[in-house]
């Protein structure tokens, strides 16, 4: 079956680091792949996503690139602020499921100044 | 706001009790999840709904479990005879039926069973 495997928390970073999240998926059709954001006190909120190969999200100065290849969706950012101390979850969406989402378990990061 | 809502925002109950949450989602979108999410886990998915037909249920943790959307706009979850391990965040989502769609999650509902 679908699943995501994520890189297991928490992260701490100081203010200007450079931030990697490791993603890794399994799937049996062609998912569509998201990050996902939950500040504290807040909902999920979706931070970018890639809907094919090679594709590649970005926003608010964060990228991951959709790798077939490697079956992973790794979620970078070159310099990190305390704002976006948050939980990330990679998931997945696999129109063979109905685009039911597939969640990994969330990464907490904490950046200190 | 337009966005996806959920009420209540807590709800605490006794085991044994019945307890239902409502969601309304983004008016235009036609499909409705339902997600659980526990403490340090990513959310779990549930059941969803295509304007008012259920097309998943099988992932219902239980038959205490039921959802309904009688008019293909706002949704219901009912968890029957309360059992602490119910204790969660109970999320909704909606988006609308196109490839690699989005989904739009509202800012759950705490339940808290005693």
């Amino acid at each position: 079956g679908d699943s995501v495997t994520q890189m297991e928390g928490p992260v701490t970073l100081s203010e200007e680091a450079f931030l990697t999240i490791n993603c890794t998926y399994t799937a049996t059709g062609y998912p569509s792949l998201f990050w996902y954001v939950q500040y504290p006190g807040e909902g999920l909120q979706l931070l970018l996503k890639a809907t094919k190969a090679d594709d590649k999200g970005s926003n608010k100065g964060f990228e991951a690139t959709y790798r077939k290849e490697t079956t992973s969706f790794h979620l970078e950012k070159g310099s990190v602020q305390v704002s976006d101390s948050a939980v990330y979850f990679c998931a997945l969406s696999d129109r063979g499921t109905g685009n039911q989402f597939y969640f990994g378990t969330g990464t907490s990061l904490t950046v200190i100044p | 706001d337009t966005g996806v809502s959920q009420n209540p925002r807590h709800k605490i109950t006794k085991r044994g009790q019945n307890v239902t949450f409502r969601c309304d989602p983004i008016s235009e979108h036609n499909r409705l999840y339902w997600y659980r999410q526990t403490l340090g886990q990513g959310p779990e998915f549930l059941t969803y709904f295509q304007n008012e037909a259920q097309l998943e249920k099988s992932r219902l943790l239980s038959d205490r479990f039921s959802a309904e959307r009688p008019k293909g706009s706002f949704s219901t979850l009912e968890i029957q005879r309360t059992e602490q391990g119910d204790s969660a965040m109970y999320l909704c989502a909606s988006s609308f039926e196109v490839l690699g769609e989005t989904q739009y999650f509202g800012p759950g509902t705490r339940l808290l069973v005693l």
